[in-house]
């Protein structure tokens, strides 16, 4: 079945360490999205891919780093500069012919020690 | 800039209507969404609108209206599993870049 495969679903991770977040799909999406979520609050956006070797800086992407060197690949990679990487990582993406529907995948929960 | 607004909380009982808010300031506007997301879980897309009226999807409805910045997610015949956060979400003029309300939790008691 076509989605979005997110790993790893659970990450620790000492301070001063970068860590690269997956993010996979096959539903040939043009547009991926990362967003992050903290405890209670909404979904903030952090980097946006439109198409391969283009992305845009979203809100918070100070901290954080990506890739698009395929259409079904999109990993972020969270590096030592982000002061509080305690968080729910969701990476999402949409369809041409859909306006308005995100589809989602499972979430990275990380957790900084 | 772009901001939303939501109530943070709502109960109800089961069987019983429901309606969540969003009002949103934005410097463009394409469409207004909402999704659903259980405790740990992620969102799921439930609706979407960008002309002004109400969209119905079982028993879901969306409502938007443009010329007040205002939309709403109807539930009806709540039932236990609806408890869950809600969040509108509104794309701008190109339709692809997304920002979130804070959402909405919803509480179904039996």
């Amino acid at each position: 079945d076509g989605g979005i495969t997110q790993s790893p679903k659970y990450l620790f991770r000492k301070e001063g360490q970068n860590v690269t977040l997956s993010c996979e799909q096959n539903l040939n999406h043009d547009a991926m999205y990362w967003y992050r979520q903290d405890p209670g609050q909404g979904l903030r956006l952090i980097y946006y891919s439109q198409i391969v070797n283009d992305f845009q800086k979203g809100d918070i992407a100070e901290g954080y780093s990506v890739s698009r060197e395929k259409k079904e690949s999109f990993p972020l990679t969270v590096t030592s500069a982000q002061k509080n990487p305690t968080a729910f990582y969701l990476c999402a993406s949409i369809p041409g012919s859909a306006p308005g529907e995100l589809f989602f995948g499972e979430g990275s929960r990380l957790t900084v020690l | 800039g772009q901001s939303l607004e939501q109530p943070s909380e709502v109960t109800a009982v089961e069987g019983a209507i429901v309606q969540i808010n969003c009002t949103y300031q934005t410097s463009g506007f394409y469409g207004l969404s909402w999704y659903q997301q259980h405790d740990g879980g992620a969102p799921t897309f439930l609706s979407y609108n960008a002309l002004d009226g109400l969209e119905e999807t079982g028993r879901f409805s969306s409502f938007l209206s443009r010329s007040d910045s205002y939309g709403y997610l109807l539930l009806q015949e709540l039932q236990m599993k609806d408890s869950a956060s809600y969040f509108c979400a509104v794309t701008d003029n190109y339709g692809q870049n997304f920002v979130f309300g804070p959402g909405t939790r919803l509480s179904v008691l039996p």
